[in-house]
């Protein structure tokens, strides 16, 4: 069974940058390129926004609302994938997701979330 | 980017009745390349990560009990629960695949009457 689990810091200072880490256990995340690992957030009593997804090669594709301030990283040795945001702001403040994107694709394994909040 | 909208916001439905979620997309997401349609379904329930009820718009994920269903083509689908259960109060989400980037619904609440 797949299972995935987000860490990083809860609280992030505005202007600064929110790195976040998902880290997989009951798979490989380099296992061919069948799969891409992708991160979604949600604002409190909001909706779901995609960030973006990285494949284990290294390709990445982002939102491109969000695309100039985010940049997405796989490490297959520790079988973890990364986020970084740049220049957050209150409007970053979210739940922030990462998920498995499998064939079809759709997002079919996710973490449990982590609330990241933007404050001095 | 493509835009899903979802009817109604909330809707309250009595035990065992149906429960029909709406999802209209801005453009077609019928892929010509293999006769499929973009769209999937989510459950969320409060403090959980949404899960993956439907996709290809018409077939249910492994374990997916059979009272939910969806259907639709182009730009107009649904989400039927076909005799609701107390445990399917969540909010739903529709997500379209179609075309980058990927977009969901806003969400439509679900409650019992």
């Amino acid at each position: 069974q797949v299972q995935l689990q987000e860490s990083g810091p809860g609280l992030v200072k505005p202007s600064q940058t929110l790195s976040l880490a998902c880290t997989v256990s009951g798979g490989s995340i380099s296992s061919g390129s069948r799969y891409y690992w992708s991160w979604v957030r949600q604002p409190a009593g909001k909706g779901l926004e995609w960030i973006g997804h990285i494949y284990s090669g290294g390709s990445t594709n982002y939102n491109p609302s969000l695309k100039s301030r985010v940049t997405m990283s796989v490490d297959t040795s520790k079988n973890q994938f990364s986020l970084k945001v740049i220049s957050v702001t209150a409007a970053d403040t979210a739940i922030y997701y990462c998920a498995r994107c499998g064939g079809p694709p759709t997002f079919d394994y996710w973490g449990q979330g982590i609330l990241v909040t933007v404050s001095s | 980017d493509i835009v899903l909208t979802q009817s109604p916001d909330s809707l309250a439905v009595s035990l065992g009745e149906r429960a029909t979620i709406n999802c209209k997309s801005s453009q077609s997401v019928l892929s010509s390349s293999n006769n499929r349609n973009s769209l999937a379904w989510y459950q969320q329930k409060p403090g959980q990560p949404p899960k993956l009820l439907i996709y290809w718009a018409s077939t249910r994920e492994s374990g997916v009990p059979d009272r939910f269903s969806g259907s639709g083509s182009g730009t107009d689908f649904s989400l039927t629960i076909s005799t609701l259960q107390a445990e399917d109060v969540a909010v739903y989400y529709c997500h379209q695949y179609y075309n980058t980037p990927d977009t969901f619904g806003q969400g439509t609440k679900l409650e019992i009457k």
